[in-house]
């Protein structure tokens, strides 16, 4: 149980353009996913923490009308990088916790963004 | 501020015990995290410790905790080159919130 699909798993844009990732709890109700970005040999950069009907929670630094999140029902949370430039590119990854106590995340497998 | 620290690389031959160290500045956590990531994927959790516990086995496994030098620890058994992936320590609360990650290890195994 407790899985989480993102897609795409890598996809390429041309800069200028918008791109939208998906992260899915398949077997549970998430209320609360979270957004990260991860750069080369770096850990984890939260970017934001959306709850199922609010508006997202964004960290210190982090562009809301860049990186709009979505997160429209308990299994689906989205995120749209608009505009996108290169120095965008990264690799996002989504996590999902259950409602209850769950222990630790669930993370998607993770998106590889290349804005060329 | 919160911080997770822990060393960028560790090599070992296939078949050693893997030791991969974590420190740690938030005394108020209520779990110890060690995921595992491999290559272009997310992050899978691989087994926790809750704070007030000094060990926990799980097959080849052995999580340390000592809460007074803030340190954790993860020993992997007969290390395999499966296990070559990026180790990432983390402390938080249940549920996921308040989690703080560190950079993580990249752990090379030898064959």
């Amino acid at each position: 149980g407790a899985v989480v699909s993102q897609h795409p798993s890598w996809v390429i844009c041309k800069s200028g353009t918008s791109v939208k990732i998906e992260c899915r709890s398949l077997d549970f109700q998430a209320t609360t996913m979270f957004w990260y970005r991860q750069f080369p040999k770096q850990s984890l950069m939260l970017m934001a923490t959306s709850n199922e009907g609010s508006k997202a929670t964004y960290e210190q630094g982090v562009e809301k009308d860049k990186f709009l999140i979505n997160h429209a029902s308990l299994t689906l949370s989205t995120l749209t990088v608009t505009s996108a430039h290169p120095e965008d590119s990264s690799f996002y990854i989504c996590s999902a916790s259950r409602e209850g106590t769950q222990i630790g995340y669930t993370f998607g497998s993770g998106t590889r963004l290349t804005v060329v | 501020g919160e911080d997770v620290e822990q060393s960028l690389f560790l090599s070992v031959r296939e078949g050693d015990s893997s030791v991969i160290n974590c420190t740690y500045t938030d005394s108020s956590s209520t779990y110890l995290y060690w995921y595992k990531q491999e290559p272009g994927a997310g992050l899978q959790l691989l087994t926790y410790i809750f704070s007030n516990m000094d060990m926990k086995q799980d097959q080849r496994l052995t999580v340390l905790l000592n809460k007074k030098d803030k340190h954790l620890s993860l020993r992997i058994a007969d290390t395999q080159t499966g296990d070559s992936a990026i180790y990432f320590c983390a402390e938080g609360e249940a549920g996921g919130f308040k989690t703080i990650f560190g950079a993580g290890t990249r752990l090379f195994v030898k064959a």
